[in-house]
């Protein structure tokens, strides 16, 4: 089955540590997008890859670091520099950056900083 | 810049009844309008998009929406809900001009439905 995967689905951090989550999509999906979910805050865009090798900062990019090395994976580091990293992540990917093309969600990686 | 207004934080409802949820948004451009549901602790799934064409769009497990531009609304409707219809639901924007950026999804803060027995 297609789809996208997102590991771990729970995550824990001391503060000061970085860590990674994953996303791998065997969608053959071009673009794909990192969201952070905050209860009551919908969903803020951390970075996006309209393509392997390339990747734009979103609204909130401050803190986290990402990286597009293959088509399929496209991991999130949570720094250490990002104050309040505790959320809820989401990997999306969609066939091409079009504004009309559907996004795909992971089931996410919930992250908490102990 | 765009904006998404949902204005019902919660919608508590009883099975069968019909729902609404609102949706406004703020927009200088023309924009695609999503809308996607999201159970407890899981992923985003789109429920319906309007992109062009009919006002009315249909979407899976029942919904519907309508496009009003003038009122820059965008409101989900179902005429019965069931209680696997229990979530919350969002509404999104994207601008349709693509010039080489991505027109990112812009969501609002999100609806919770409960559907009580």
């Amino acid at each position: 089955d297609g789809g996208i995967t997102q590991s771990p689905k729970y995550l824990f951090r001391k503060e000061g540590q970085n860590v990674t989550l994953s996303c791998e999509q065997n969608l053959n999906h071009d673009a794909m997008y990192w969201y952070r979910q905050d209860p009551g805050q919908g969903l803020r865009l951390i970075y996006y890859s309209q393509i392997v090798n390339d990747f734009q900062k979103g609204d909130i990019a401050e803190g986290y670091s990402v990286s597009r090395e293959k088509k399929e994976s496209f991991p999130l580091t949570v720094t250490s520099a990002q104050k309040n990293p505790t959320a809820f992540y989401l990997c999306a990917s969609s066939i091409g950056p079009n504004p009309y093309n559907e996004q795909f969600f992971g089931p996410g990686t919930r992250l908490t900083v102990l | 810049a765009q904006s998404v207004t949902q204005l019902d934080s919660q919608v508590p409802v009883f099975e069968e009844a019909p729902v609404e949820l609102r949706c406004n948004y703020s927009s200088s451009v023309s924009v695609y309008l999503f809308w996607y549901v999201q159970y407890p602790n899981q992923g985003l799934q789109l429920l319906l998009k309007y992109l062009s064409g009919s006002t009315l769009v249909k979407g899976i497990n029942g919904f519907e929406a309508e496009f009003n531009k003038s009122q820059t609304s965008f409101h989900l409707r179902k005429p019965s809900v069931h209680i696997s219809d229990t979530a919350e639901y969002f509404c999104a924007v994207t601008p349709t001009n693509y010039g080489g950026s991505q027109g990112n999804l812009i969501f609002g803060k999100g609806t919770k439905l409960s559907v009580k027995p």
